[in-house]
């Protein structure tokens, strides 16, 4: 049982489309957040949730909408896809002891 | 702005030598983390050090942290193929909101 799993695992598609990436965890924790690592690795912040309230939204372009029907998921919506958007998502929940838990990341290529 | 800086960017050994990579972070911490990613997957918590801490061990890793200095140092002794991996290290933003990760080094562990 994955304990923060997303969906899909590579996602292609083309410039100008929407598309969604899901993220579950069954750990019960109640922070969970999205990250964008480039292909340099640099992983960033994006949104943070805790109990399905928006706590951090960082300088991402309003094209990302984040959705957290429940404490238990927390998805990632993208209008108008651009080529820059191109990287891998990682979702990710707050442990007891302060440290995250990873889901195994959405490559997301733009073309 | 960006917490933590890793140092070597890059690290190549052979196995059953150690490996000793660098970290400095420029605000006040709590805590400081330390992440391995193995490639194309999620990020893995290895150990956490709280600022009141000097050293810690677990297994094969050694970390130390230096507060007057800003920084950590984590030590992977009697590497092996399977260290092979990119290495983060993390703290928490001034709000203590979210995880804020170095560039990372990428250790190359040749048999």
């Amino acid at each position: 049982d994955t304990a923060v799993s997303q969906t899909p695992k590579y996602l292609v598609t083309q410039m100008g489309n929407d598309k969604s990436i899901k993220c579950e965890q069954n750990l019960g924790h109640d922070t969970m957040y999205w990250y964008k690592q480039d292909s340099k690795k640099f992983l960033k912040i994006m949104f943070s949730y805790n109990n399905k309230e928006l706590i951090i939204n960082e300088t991402v372009p309003n094209r990302f909408s984040p959705k957290s029907p429940d404490k238990a998921h927390l998805n990632l919506h993208i209008n108008s896809l651009e080529l820059g958007d191109s990287a891998v998502y990682f979702c990710a929940t707050l442990t007891d002891n302060y440290g995250y838990t990873f889901g195994s990341g959405t490559r997301l290529t733009v073309v | 702005s960006q917490q933590g800086e890793e140092d070597p960017q890059a690290l190549s050994i052979q196995e059953g030598e150690n490996a000793t990579m660098n970290c400095s972070y420029k605000t006040s911490i709590n805590n400081l983390q330390w992440y391995r990613q193995n490639s194309g997957r999620g990020l893995v918590h290895l150990i956490l050090i709280r600022s009141n801490e000097r050293e810690k061990h677990s297994g094969r890793l050694r970390v130390t942290l230096d507060t007057s200095k800003k920084s950590s140092s984590l030590l992977i002794t009697a590497s092996r193929a399977a260290d092979t991996a990119s290495y983060f290290c993390a703290s928490f933003n001034q709000a203590g909101t979210a995880l804020i990760f170095g560039k990372g080094t990428t250790l190359s562990v040749s048999s």
